[in-house]
């Protein structure tokens, strides 16, 4: 079965204190892994898509990279405007559909 | 540029009522989704479409239909409404299959 687990559930980090999200997939044929970034009571905001194993996407203090089973967003220096949910995607080779992972929730404290 | 655009934003109906969600995108894409969201179970596709005049079911299609009858308009109704389908919905779009997909802001549901 198609599975794509995120952890931790929840971060708690301090101002500055950078730290990585995990993105687990057990999938057959992935054909684009994706991060979003959702706030309270908004829409999920797209960050970045990873395509192949090496590939590596950055964006102010985020940086996401994919392995063969697994992505990560590290978050450099993070600031508390950098707390929110983020969720990662999985698009496979067969099908037209995006499976979401539950998220990882963070919170930079001042 | 809006984006996706759903309407409305907020609703509270009573069970068995009807409605219809509405999604509008303006950057042309063919495929189209609706998503539920509810705590703990993260996004769960309802239906989907890859065109205009197609619709697809998704993970949890039960009590809910959806038409496309334009490219730009992707609607979802609820026939006879239940509580256990209070959640926020979300649309998305995407160019096409395997590339990101674009949400709207959410339209939260409540059945009482």
């Amino acid at each position: 079965e198609d599975q794509v687990t995120q952890s931790p559930e929840a971060l708690r980090l301090q101002e500055g204190e950078s730290s990585s999200l995990n993105c687990s997939y057990t999938v057959s044929g992935l054909r684009g892994l994706f991060w979003y970034r959702q706030d309270p009571g908004k829409g999920p905001e797209f960050l970045f898509t990873l395509y192949s194993a090496g590939e590596e996407k950055e964006k102010e203090r985020l940086k996401a990279t994919l392995t063969k089973k697994e992505s990560f967003l590290h978050i450099t220096a993070p600031k508390p405007e950098d707390s929110a949910t983020y969720l990662c995607a999985v698009a496979l080779n067969t099908g037209n559909q995006f499976y979401f992972g539950t998220g990882t929730s963070l919170t930079v404290i001042p | 540029n809006a984006g996706v655009t759903q309407t409305p934003k907020f609703r509270v109906l009573k069970t068995g009522q009807s409605m219809t969600l509405l999604c509008a995108q303006d950057m042309n894409h063919e495929y189209m989704y609706w998503y539920r969201q509810d705590p703990g179970m993260g996004l769960r596709l309802i239906h989907y479409s890859v065109g205009e005049g197609t619709t697809a079911k998704g993970e949890v299609p039960d009590g809910y239909n959806v038409s496309r009858l334009k490219k730009q308009n992707f609607l979802l109704g609820l026939e006879s409404a239940a509580p256990s389908q209070t959640s926020v919905y979300f649309c998305a779009s995407s160019d096409r299959g395997g590339t990101e997909a674009f949400f709207g802001q959410g339209t939260r549901l409540t059945v009482v």
